[in-house]
């Protein structure tokens, strides 16, 4: 069975103070890993896909890493409109069909 | 603009009537899916269709039913067996397994 590990559960950061958000994995062959924002009342957005291990991908002041076990979102130079839920997920090949296991997010707060 | 869209945006129902949330795509993915969120709590899985006229049980399927029979279209009915049916309903789209989730803005049910 896949599971999703997020930490820290909630993160209050200035603005302008750099940190990164844990995704820990387990899953048996991984299809992809998706990182997605959501703000408060909405759907969430997505931001990111990796696929193995090494894999970087960069949008504005965030950029997801991937490794065998765990990814990481940093963020560098974070504005008050960072602040969202930071969603992971993951679509192994031995989970049934086209569905995805997410974790529970990571509550970002970045105060002005 | 290709997109998913969910009406209402906020239902109102008495205890006891089934509900039926509506979810289009024009997208042209093969896959769709209904989650359920709960304040405070991550995605949980409750129906998917990976092609038309298939679906199949998710992780909390008792008291909801759906159907695909355009590509287009997820209907999710809540019905009265639904024991606490009170919650922010979304619906995604995919191309299909290990593609990301699109997802659509919502529709928060409360149920009195």
């Amino acid at each position: 069975e896949d599971q999703v590990t997020q930490s820290p559960e909630a993160l209050r950061l200035q603005e302008g103070e750099s940190s990164s958000l844990n995704c820990s994995y387990t899953v048996s062959g991984l299809r992809g890993l998706f990182w997605y924002r959501q703000d408060p009342g909405k759907g969430p957005e997505f931001l990111f896909t990796l696929y193995s291990a090494g894999e970087e991908k960069e949008k504005e002041r965030l950029k997801a890493t991937l490794t065998k076990k765990e990814s990481f979102l940093h963020i560098t130079a974070p504005k008050p409109e960072d602040s969202a839920t930071y969603l992971c997920a993951v679509s192994g090949e031995e989970t049934s069909g086209s569905r995805l296991t997410f974790g529970e997010g990571t509550q970002l707060t970045v105060n002005p | 603009d290709g997109g998913i869209t969910q009406s209402p945006k906020y239902l109102f129902r008495k205890e006891g009537q089934n509900v039926t949330l509506s979810c289009e795509q024009n997208l042209n993915h093969d896959a769709m899916y209904w989650y359920r969120q709960d304040p405070g709590q991550g995605l949980r899985l409750i129906y998917y269709s990976q092609i038309v006229n298939d679906f199949q049980k998710g992780d909390i399927a008792e008291g909801y039913s759906v159907s695909r029979e355009k590509k287009e279209s997820f209907p999710l009915t809540v019905t009265s067996a639904q024991k606490n049916p009170t919650a922010f309903y979304l619906c995604a789209s995919s191309k299909g397994t290990g593609y990301e989730q699109y997802f659509g803005p919502g529709t928060r049910l409360t149920v009195t």
